[in-house]
């Protein structure tokens, strides 16, 4: 079985303060992606990378940003953060043949106060 | 107009009936089709890929119309279990594009 792992279930932070969320993929997956989700609106895309060292801005980057520096794991880095960024992370991964299909970790609930 | 669409639901359905539900998706060059299910509090889980021969998984039957640019999942003899958010998901250009998701909701 494929496993992402997010390294916490609940975080939480005070505005201002650096934020990492990591995830560690264990199946040698090329694509790592970085979700929030919000009630109402659904799953939105933060960043995703296809490679080491590479990373690509999704559809909310501002705020956000990433690192893979090895091939399993992806962070997700909350530069300043804010009480709008108070959401539910998601951190997903998948092969380079079949992109679509995603295998997500269990989720990070981060607070800002 | 969302690039894919969802009757947010909730579907209240009783346990053992037959439930449908449909996704719309508004670009036509889209490629690949899932439906992923998301129970509460949890993260998402693919279900099943769309093919566009229609497909079946035991209870599970997906269905893609190029034509009317939908794709549906229909669930026969629903069980208590199968009560989660149902995630229509679209494939195009390399973009994986999530619907919002239908809520059902099995009754006992």
């Amino acid at each position: 079985d494929v496993k992402v792992t997010q390294s916490s279930r609940y975080l939480v932070k005070r505005t201002g303060e650096k934020v990492f969320l990591e995830c560690v993929q264990d199946m040698d997956h090329e694509n790592m992606f970085w979700y929030r989700q919000d009630p109402g609106l659904g799953l939105r895309l933060i960043y995703f990378s296809y490679d080491v060292k590479m990373k690509e801005k999704g559809d909310i980057p501002e705020g956000y940003s990433v690192s893979r520096e090895k091939k399993e794991r992806f962070s997700l880095i909350l530069e300043s953060a804010s009480t709008n960024q108070t959401s539910m992370y998601l951190c997903a991964s998948s092969t380079g043949q079949e992109g679509a299909k995603l295998f997500f970790g269990s989720g990070t609930q981060l607070s800002v106060l | 107009r969302k690039e894919v669409e969802q009757d947010p639901g909730p579907f209240n359905v009783p346990e053992g009936a037959t439930v449908a539900f449909n996704c719309t998706y508004s670009n036509s060059a889209s490629q690949s089709f899932f439906w992923y299910r998301q129970d509460c509090r949890k993260e998402p889980k693919l279900l099943m890929s769309v093919y566009s021969s229609g497909n079946e998984d035991g209870r599970f039957t997906a269905q893609l119309n190029r034509a009317s640019q939908y794709i549906s999942l229909l669930i026969r003899d629903s069980k208590l279990s199968d009560s989660a958010t149902y995630l229509c998901v679209v494939n195009r250009d390399d973009k994986i594009i999530f619907g919002k998701g239908t809520r059902l909701h099995i009754l006992p």
